[in-house]
């Protein structure tokens, strides 16, 4: 079973200022990734897919990179709303489609 | 408007059974593979299982395998999941969430519509 990793597990920001979250993955998965955020009490959203093509009705302030082993979610300018739980899914040894532990975007 | 809305969570005891529903409307149901995915309090995402859109295959998670069953009714846009010899780790809200597209290929395995979840509580 592929393990992803995500880190930092928590990451605090402020309103406006860059963030960059990290995923690893323990084998290839060449861009079969994708990213969700996850609001308090909210279901998980589809953000990225493909490691770099953003869902519809996504802001362009979110961007994704990487490929193999080793991928990046940027935040460009954090808004309000941003401030969630971020997971990277593999899905390219499926199944199980694995997550990665989640990393907690919050205001500093 | 396109949407998965679960129903069927309860508590219930050790050993004890359950089923699950999803009920779709907005999009062509029976196009599309559709999974559950469980998140226990506090912590993260775990899928579950798979069913695609002919319920031709199948897939588990092993820590489901051989307790909990997957199926669908296309023609009432429904998902269903048996949960037998439950435990207390199987404690969680159980979402169905819908492939991220009609073709049964590795670039659509992402999850791209997720429901509200249904809490499943095992406990004595």
């Amino acid at each position: 079973e592929i393990v992803m990793t995500q880190s930092p597990a928590t990451l605090s920001v402020s309103p406006g200022e860059r963030a960059t979250l990290s995923c690893r993955a323990s084998q290839n998965i060449g861009t079969n990734l994708a990213w969700y955020q996850q609001k308090p009490g909210q279901s998980p959203g589809l953000l990225i897919y493909g490691a770099f093509t953003r869902a519809t009705g996504i802001p362009a302030r979110f961007s994704g990179s990487g490929s193999g082993t080793e991928f990046t979610l940027t935040i460009s300018s954090l808004q309000s709303e941003d401030f969630a739980i971020y997971y990277c899914q593999q899905f390219d040894k499926w199944p199980p489609g694995t997550f990665g532990q989640g990393t907690k975007v919050e205001i500093k | 408007e396109v949407q998965l809305v679960e129903s069927g969570g309860d508590l219930v005891q050790p050993g004890g059974s359950l089923r699950l529903s999803c009920a779709a409307s907005g999009f062509s149901f029976s196009s599309y593979g559709i999974n559950w995915v469980r998140q226990a309090p506090g912590k993260g995402l775990e899928w579950v299982a798979y069913i695609s859109g002919s319920s031709a295959n199948r897939y588990y998670a092993d820590s489901v395998q051989g307790r909990f069953t997957i199926s669908r009714d296309n023609a009432k846009n429904s998902l269903y999941l048996q949960m037998n010899s439950l435990r207390a780790e199987d404690t969680a809200v159980y979402y169905c969430a819908r492939r991220g597209g009609v073709m049964e290929t590795i670039t659509t395995r992402f999850f791209d519509l997720w429901g509200r979840g249904t809490l499943v509580t095992v406990s004595p």
